[in-house]
């Protein structure tokens, strides 16, 4: 029973066009949510958080969209760029982060 | 600054052979987790420690040993490797609250048990 759900195992998108990742959860009891992306043989790196007293929170190309009544959050990249070709991760916590909860990853390819 | 080292980066183990997965962090961080990757199943965790000398189950727990001995180590073990814990694991270490402040992953541990 997973909790985070990434439903869309890829995604492929031009250079300079947005890329959208999404993500839903279950739990209700989630307050904090997070990104990370992963390159291959390299561990995750975070990327960009929200809380779950806010609906949106930008980082430079990166905006993350957090709509509670859906259980839904989603992840615009801005123009996308080749190096944003990776594999990104939803997660989601209950406690403030003491555990997170990943879902299964989308993977972005960006072409030039 | 290595940030989170894990070793080895690659191993194969026999079925019923044992390991040890080692974990160094140097930022000084309370919180270390250890996760496996699989397949469309994203990250998993399998123990975590909110502190040296503690440590508590995660979402996969079964088969697996940790210990938290000192702040900067958390080691994993397996006792007894079996096929199904063929996977990539993950060691993270966060300042608490780690939802926050972020994890900081290692760049993993390719396990085979053959």
């Amino acid at each position: 029973d997973q909790q985070v759900k990434q439903n869309s195992p890829s995604l492929s998108v031009q250079e300079g066009r947005i890329s959208i990742l999404n993500c839903d959860y279950t739990n209700s009891m989630f307050d904090y949510f997070l990104w990370y992306k992963k390159y291959p043989a390299e561990g995750p790196t975070f990327l960009i958080s929200i809380s779950s007293i806010k609906d949106k929170n930008e980082d430079g190309r990166f905006t993350v969209f957090l709509n509670k009544s859906a259980k839904h959050l989603s992840l615009h990249i801005v123009p996308s760029q080749p190096g944003d070709s990776a594999v990104y991760f939803c997660a989601a916590s209950s406690e403030y982060g003491n555990k997170l909860v990943f879902g299964a990853g989308t993977i972005l390819r960006v072409k030039s | 600054n290595a940030g989170v080292t894990q070793t080895p980066k690659f191993r194969v183990l026999k079925t019923g052979q044992s390991m040890t997965l080692l974990c160094a962090q140097d930022m000084n961080h309370e919180y270390m987790y250890w996760y496996r990757q699989d397949p469309g199943m994203g990250l998993r965790l399998i123990h975590y420690s909110v502190g040296e000398g503690t440590t508590a189950k995660g979402e996969v727990p079964d088969g697996y040993n940790v210990s938290r001995l000192k702040k900067q180590n958390f080691l994993l073990g397996l006792e007894s490797a079996a096929p199904s814990q063929t996977s990539v694991y993950f060691c993270a270490s966060s300042h608490p609250p780690g939802a926050i402040y972020g994890y900081t992953f290692g760049s993993g541990t390719r396990l085979t048990v053959v």
